[in-house]
This record gives structure tokens, sequence and C-alpha cells, in this order.
């Protein structure tokens, strides 16, 4: 079984911090994603990746980066957290190929004070 | 650009009764579709996975059907229980700027009654 593992189920932290959500897969997947989720706006896309070191901006990027330095590995990053980035953050990943399934984390719950 | 509509947005239901979970999409030019379910407060569960080219799939009580062409898609649940409250979601898969991307709806909120 594909299995997406991310660091940490709650998380709270202060505006202006850095603030880092990691996620590893264990499938040899060529890409990954990062989603938020909130209340009446479903899921939405900020970062994905397609393959080691190659990222590409989702629906909502701004405020957010990411990085992956190794093809198990995907992090988000908030520059400088703000409130308005409290939300739930899925981690995703799945096989190059169009025909595939996306398998998830089990999200982080971030709370920004 | 693809949207991805469910309706109902909140569904309540009597233990036993089969129903039907309803997704519609604006661009027929999908890879696939893909049914989840989540629980309260956690991640997405892979229920069901339909390829363009299939019609549904089935899994255990549930099934899956897919319409291309009038952009639409069912799920079915048979002989619903209380363990099946949930909200469920369905996402179309679609290739966008040379990557493949996810589309997801907003989801229905299931509740099962005992």
């Amino acid at each position: 079984d594909v299995k997406v593992t991310q660091s940490s189920r709650y998380l709270v932290k202060r505006t202006g911090e850095k603030v880092f959500l990691e996620c590893v897969q264990d499938m040899d997947h060529e890409n990954m994603f990062w989603y938020r989720q909130d209340p009446g706006l479903g899921l939405r896309l900020i970062y994905f990746s397609y393959d080691v070191k190659m990222k590409e901006k989702g629906d909502i990027p701004e405020g957010y980066s990411v990085s992956r330095e190794k093809k198990e590995r995907f992090s988000l990053i908030l520059e400088s957290a703000s409130t308005n980035q409290t939300s739930m953050y899925l981690c995703a990943s799945s096989l190059w190929q169009g025909s595939q399934p996306q398998h998830f984390g089990d999200g982080t719950r971030l709370s920004i004070l | 650009k693809q949207e991805v509509t469910q309706i109902p947005a909140a569904l309540s239901v009597p233990e036993g009764e089969n129903l039907v979970l309803n997704c519609s999409f604006t661009d027929s030019a999908i890879y696939n579709l893909q049914w989840f379910r989540q629980d309260p407060g956690k991640g997405l569960t892979s229920l069901l996975l339909i390829q363009s080219s299939q019609r549904e799939q089935t899994s255990g009580r549930l099934n899956a059907s897919l319409d291309k062409s009038s952009g639409r898609s069912t799920l079915y649940i048979a002989a619903s229980q209380p363990g099946d409250s949930a909200t469920y979601l369905c996402a179309v898969r679609r290739r966008a700027s040379g990557t493949y991307k996810y589309i997801f709806g907003t989801g229905t909120r299931l509740k099962v009654l005992a």
C-alpha cells in the first residue's frame, strides 16, 4: 500500500514565523502535491512537483514556497506565517502517468496565532 | 476552465437506504475521475478510480459511473450504514500546461442515521 506521511497532525505557530510542513511518500512517485482545504472552498492546489528540484505553482501559491531535494520528500514553507494561512494542509502523491490515482496523507491542521 | 460541482452539499438518510451522490464537470477532456472519502479532521481516502475510457467501477457496496459526454459521474452506495457517514469528494484529472492536475469538487457531506 502507498503511504504518504505528513510530519505533524496539528501545529500551532505565531504570525511572522517561518513554518515548514514535511511530506514523505514511500512509493517512488514522481508527482507530489500540496493542497489547503477550507470550509466552503474545497481543496485548492498550492504547489506541485513532477520531479526532483522541479516545481510548478498551483492556484494559490502566494505566501508559500516549496522544496523537493529528494524524490520521496516534498516540503511546504510558509515564509512569514499569517493568520489567513490557518487551514488544513494536505499532501498527496501520484505516479506521473495521467491514468494513475492520487494518494493522500492524513493532513496537518495548522493554526497561526 | 474546468469546474467540478457536487450536489447536494449535504445529505441525511436512514440506515439501509440505497443512495446516489452526484458529480458534474464542465470540460470532458479528462484522464480519469476519482472518488474519495474524508472523515472529519482526516485526509482523503481513495474509494474508486474510473479511467476516461471506462463507464463504471465497483468495489464492495460502492459503484461509480462515468458519462464523459454529459460531464457527469455518480457514486452509488448500496445498503448504507452509519459507518458510511463522511464527506465524499470527486476529482477529475486533466492535463494542463504539460502536467497533470486534479480539480476537486467541494464534496457531499453524508450522514447515515441508525
